[in-house]
């Protein structure tokens, strides 16, 4: 089947450090995955995307990249800020599947000033 | 503005008594998808509507029903709720199936007492 695992949080950092979320996948079929964050309050909003391998996906300074040779779409991002607090999700989906989502555990990320 | 609206934000109600959520959107989307998100968790998708068409997922349990009287509006009936059901269900939105980006809204906190 479809998975996705996340590192747990959460993840406490200070403004201006660098941060890194570790996602993993396991897939039948070849999928396309996907960052999305969720504000304090909000809905889940698409942050990033990526659909073949090597391929990079980037939005408001994060960054991911698909890595096929080890089923992974880590986030990164040089330098935070307090609006980055959030839960942040990685998720794929396989065109098999009807494209239906997929989503790791979520990650918190709480950044102090 | 919000584009797809979930209401109440916070839902209180008691076991075994029958609840219903609601959600609304403005984007005028053919599919429409309830998800469940317990504490910590991955959301999980229940079911989806991709416009009149109903699809469940194989594992929702048969006490969560929904209904699409039209476009815009979604319900998520829960008929006898456990203990077990307390969670923040989801609701979210694609232009049409196999559109991956969703938009989803702030989601309703369920609890049952």
């Amino acid at each position: 089947g479809n998975s996705v695992t996340q590192m747990e949080g959460p993840v406490t950092l200070s403004e201006e450090a660098f941060l890194t979320i570790n996602c993993t996948y396991t897939a039948t079929g070849y999928p396309s995955l996907f960052w999305y964050v969720q504000y304090p309050g909000e809905g889940l909003q698409l942050l990033l995307k990526a659909t073949k391998a090597d391929d990079k996906g980037s939005n408001k300074g994060f960054e991911a990249t698909y890595r096929k040779e080890t089923t992974s779409f880590h986030l990164e991002k040089g330098s935070v800020q307090v609006s980055d607090s959030a839960v942040y999700f990685c998720a794929l989906s396989v065109k098999a599947a009807g494209n239906k989502l997929t989503f790791g555990g979520g990650t918190r990320v709480l950044v102090k000033p | 503005d919000a584009m797809v609206i979930q209401n109440p934000r916070y839902q209180v109600t008691q076991f075994g008594k029958p609840v219903t959520l609601s959600c609304s959107q403005t984007l005028n989307h053919n599919v429409m998808y309830w998800y469940q998100q317990k504490s910590s968790q991955a959301p999980k998708l229940l079911f989806h509507y991709y416009d009149k068409d109903f699809n469940n997922e194989a594992d929702t349990p048969d006490n969560f029903q929904s209904r699409r009287p039209n476009t815009s509006f979604c319900f998520l009936d829960i008929r006898s709720p456990g203990l077990g059901d307390a969670a923040m269900y989801l609701c979210a939105t694609s232009r049409d199936r196999g559109k991956e980006k969703l938009f989803f809204g702030s989601g309703t906190q369920l609890s049952v007492l």
